[in-house]
């Protein structure tokens, strides 16, 4: 099972420009979200969504965008790149977006996005 | 807002018991779950707790108190590849469901 996949795994951007960070996962599971991670620290929850059509902002969702078309994939979007969007993007996906049951979230291998 | 709190570094011998503490001031809380992270790794689960008390699994046990907005891991019989980071994240209740929110984690070096 290829289970959560993110592209690229690697980027260097410039001031400015835009990307579409890319995030898929093959487990039918409805609830996804992306986090950032800076050196040394913990997870932060930039968006979430429960469901196709459905997103929500976490704690830092300026300067991203997301959309959920699809129950698969769960694009992340930084519209005009900064240096303190430098850092590492994980996307995660669990089963559904009920709480009252044990849902381990499922992580892919992060992109490392550097921006100069 | 929210905040969580957990020791920046814990230092445990090979075979010795640590245990990892979190505290929590939130609201719309759900539940405390653990998850794992090696160096350039992603993050892995390892337990949730919704109701008060201990859960086990194999070498690895949580505990939660909600009246006390705290939780802990503990990890038994330590090895060596136990050394990463360890995360507490609580559950919340968002705006169309949950949202994870994560501690800044616990870096725990296993010496021999």
């Amino acid at each position: 099972n290829a289970g959560v996949t993110q592209t690229p795994k690697f980027q260097v951007l410039k001031t400015g420009q835009s990307m579409t960070l890319q995030c898929a996962q093959d487990m039918n599971h409805e609830y996804m979200s992306w986090y950032r991670q800076d050196p040394g620290m913990g997870l932060r929850l930039i968006h979430y969504s429960v469901g196709a059509g459905i997103t929500d902002q976490g704690e830092v969702p300026n300067g991203y965008n997301v959309s959920r078309s699809t129950t698969e994939d769960f694009p992340l979007r930084l519209l005009s790149a900064a240096p303190s969007q430098t850092s590492v993007y994980f996307c995660a996906s669990s089963r559904d977006g009920t709480v009252t049951s044990n849902q381990p979230q499922h992580f892919g291998d992060g992109t490392r996005l550097s921006i100069l | 807002g929210q905040s969580l709190e957990q020791p920046s570094e814990v230092t445990a011998v090979e075979g010795a018991i640590v245990q990892i503490n979190c505290t929590y001031q939130t609201s719309g809380f759900y539940g405390l779950s653990w998850y794992q992270q090696h160096d350039g790794g992603a993050p892995t689960f390892l337990s949730y707790n919704a109701l008060d008390g201990l859960e086990e699994t194999g070498r690895f046990s949580s505990f939660l108190s909600r009246s006390d907005s705290y939780g802990y891991l503990l990890l038994q019989e330590l090895q060596m590849k136990d050394s990463a980071s360890y995360f507490c994240a609580v559950s919340l209740r968002g705006d169309s469901s949950y949202k994870l929110i994560f501690g800044s984690g616990t870096r725990l070096l296993v010496r021999p």
